[in-house]
């Protein structure tokens, strides 16, 4: 099975612009979480998508948004970018039927703000 | 709330010496455990998790972590490092309540093995 996977792989973008990063989870995988990991905060939730819902989220502002599409494909947007937004995102798919699943990674984007 | 520390955010062993990364958890029903790794420019690879099974789990590359109640921790060790062990370790726990499918995860430990 092909693992998860992310693009781009690298981004580079300016203050007030925004962007979109795309994640694909394992085949069979419902659930799609995203991850923001920085030097200085370490590794924070964003939110969880299962079935194209938004299931959980963690504590960011509105600028953070994300989907899931039918075929558990999912992107989050970040808009209005910030200097403090340049961290590595991950994302992790799972089965998403109960808790205490393994969560799969991707190889993360890691886009930097100008 | 659940809540995973980590002690130690570097840590450095000789290689072919004891490896112990050490997290302490914080929960108010059973626990899920993980500990996954991270090497340079990747994602999070999955070591271990510990479900209730069994106290004593192990792992891949010869890890393994044992689940204490009674100290609410959940140490990673590895009998003899090796070179290749070089990397960031985090510890993780599951949320309490059901229908959510995200991890906390500590600081990290970042384990480096002198030749």
């Amino acid at each position: 099975k092909a693992g998860v996977t992310q693009t781009p792989r690298y981004l580079i973008k300016t203050r007030g612009q925004q962007v979109t990063l795309s994640c694909s989870p394992i085949s069979g995988h419902r659930s799609v979480s995203w991850y923001q990991q920085t030097p200085g905060q370490g590794l924070q939730f964003l939110f969880e998508y299962f079935s194209e819902t938004q299931r959980n989220k963690g504590n960011f502002p509105g600028r953070f948004s994300g989907r899931q599409f039918s075929n558990s494909r999912s992107e989050m947007n970040v808009s209005t970018l910030e200097l403090g937004d340049s961290a590595l995102y991950l994302c992790a798919s799972s089965l998403g039927q109960m808790r205490g699943e393994t969560q799969y990674f991707g190889p993360g984007t890691r886009l930097l703000v100008l | 709330a659940q809540s995973v520390t980590q002690l130690g955010s570097h840590v450095s062993v000789s290689e072919g010496a004891l490896v112990l990364l050490r997290c302490n958890y914080s929960s108010s029903v059973p626990p899920y455990l993980f500990w996954y790794v991270q090497y340079p420019n990747q994602g999070l690879q999955l070591l271990l998790k510990y479900t209730s099974a069994a106290t004593l789990v192990k792992g891949i590359n010869g890890f393994e972590a044992e689940f204490k109640k009674s100290e609410t921790s959940f140490h990673l060790t590895k009998p003899s490092a090796h070179m290749s062990d070089a990397a960031e370790y985090f510890c993780a726990v599951s949320p309490q309540q059901t229908g959510a499918n995200n991890l906390f995860f500590g600081t990290g430990t970042r384990l480096t093995v002198i030749p």
